[in-house]
């Protein structure tokens, strides 16, 4: 039962260019959205996080978007960069940031060319 | 500040065989969270230790376990090894039973045949 879904295995984009990363979910208990970067051979690092009580978040370059009668969330990185290539994983959580269970999607592998 | 850290890296087991990874934990953090990560998935959260003692599991068997030291530091050991436990372990560490803080280390990938 794969309560947290990101549809596309990968994106590539150029640089310069947005890149957009979507996440579905199923459970409507996740009151709280992070999404984590990775990169080979490294654990996952926080990029960005957003509360059910909001509707977007932004922090520099990164801006996540909620929807919560969609159940849908999406990462919009203005503008993309070959740094940036890396997977992209969503994750929420239940019961807020008091409690430290994370469910996550499967990723998105996201690509920039130069 | 040192990060997390887990050993080791990589390691090769028999289907059958026992197997203890370990996770030291971020300065300042008392609490450290365990994820198995499968080839093209994303991380599954397997348990939390918090002052020493499991606070939450995932839909893991008990052949799963873990320690908790007083330094905060961890093991996961998991027994009779099966092909599919080979996987990507990760650990975090953090403050509280929350996210604050919430840091992963870089994983030991387990592999067995």
């Amino acid at each position: 039962d794969q309560q947290v879904k990101q549809n596309s295995p990968s994106l590539s984009v150029q640089e310069g260019r947005i890149s957009i990363l979507n996440c579905d979910y199923t459970n409507s208990m996740f009151d709280y959205f992070l999404w984590y970067k990775k990169y080979p051979a490294e654990g996952p690092t926080f990029l960005i996080s957003i509360s059910s009580i909001k509707d977007k978040n932004e922090d520099g370059r990164f801006t996540v978007f909620l929807n919560k009668s969609a159940k849908h969330l999406s990462l919009h990185i203005v503008p993309s960069q070959p740094g940036d290539s890396a997977v992209y994983f969503c994750a929420a959580i239940a019961g807020g940031t008091s409690y430290g269970k994370l469910t996550f999607g499967q990723g998105t592998i996201l690509t920039v060319h130069p | 500040e040192t990060g997390v850290t887990q050993s080791p890296t990589h390691l090769i087991k028999t289907r059958g065989q026992q197997v203890t990874l370990r996770c030291s934990s971020q300065s300042g953090h008392n609490t450290v969270s365990w994820y198995q990560q499968a080839l093209g998935q994303g991380p599954q959260f397997i348990f939390q230790y918090y002052r020493e003692e499991e606070n939450g599991r995932g839909n893991f068997p008990p052949r799963f376990s873990g320690l908790q030291f007083p330094n905060y530091s961890s093991e996961l050991n998991v027994n009779a090894l099966e092909l599919d436990d080979s996987a990507l372990y990760l650990c975090a560490s953090h403050l509280g039973q929350g996210i604050y803080g919430y840091t992963f280390g870089s994983g030991t990938r387990l592999t067995v045949v």
